[in-house]
């Protein structure tokens, strides 16, 4: 079965600086979708970023890329000058590609921000 | 589009009583899930629809919990009865292909 691990239950950063949230996966699957959701404390769940298994390339949205290591079955998340609205619960989600449309959530990490 | 809809957002019940909390997907996808957020268990799936039919409900808690999805804009989770170990967070999610959106959630209160 898959799982998704997420071992930073709380991060904190400085404002304007970097930090990396770590996500960890097991699956037998070659292809799949891995994604990271922030979660602010309004609690809607908003699509941070999302990275296709068959593609090398690690993706990037403005502030926000990942490190895609699919050999080590590892999917962190990097956010780049970190901003106070970046203050948020970040669950990290696996999906296969086939079989089965379940997501697969980790425990998430609590982003804070400091001013 | 509206994105999806879930209602009430809030709702306060008395221990055995009836709930069901309502959700309207995005038009135009063919997935429909339910999670379940609390501090204890994080988010949690208790069932998904494709094509208006349930392919898992294995994470239904047990048999006070119940899903439909009679068409492919609506769908309903009932607690019945409700207890105050369901007092929780319940997100309706929508999906086409791959990405999946989030309603904005039912705060249950069950008191």
């Amino acid at each position: 079965a898959q799982t998704v691990t997420q071992s930073q239950p709380e991060m904190s950063v400085q404002e304007a600086e970097t930090v990396t949230l770590s996500c960890t996966y097991d699956t037998s699957e070659s292809d799949y979708y891995l994604f990271w959701y922030k979660q602010p404390p309004s609690r809607q769940m908003i699509l941070v970023i999302r990275q296709e298994a068959y593609k090398q390339q690690n993706a990037t949205e403005n502030r926000f890329s990942v490190n895609f290591q699919k050999a080590a079955k590892s999917f962190s998340l990097k956010i780049s000058d970190s901003q106070l609205g970046d203050a948020a619960m970040y669950f990290c989600a696996y999906r296969a590609t086939s079989g089965t449309y379940k997501y697969i959530f980790g425990t998430g990490t609590r982003l804070k921000v400091l001013a | 589009d509206a994105g999806v809809i879930q209602s009430p957002r809030h709702e306060v019940t008395e221990m055995g009583q009836e709930v069901t909390l309502r959700c309207k997907p995005i038009s135009g996808h063919n997935s429909l899930f339910w999670y379940r957020q609390t501090m204890m268990r994080g988010l949690e799936l208790l069932i998904y629809f494709n094509n208006n039919v349930p392919i898992d409900d294995s994470g239904m808690p047990e048999d006070r919990f119940s899903a439909k999805m009679p068409n492919a804009s609506f769908s309903t989770l009932k607690i019945q009865p409700s207890e105050p170990r369901d007092s929780a967070v319940y997100f309706c999610a929508s999906s086409f292909f791959w990405e999946q959106f989030f309603g904005p959630g039912t705060r249950l209160t069950v008191l």
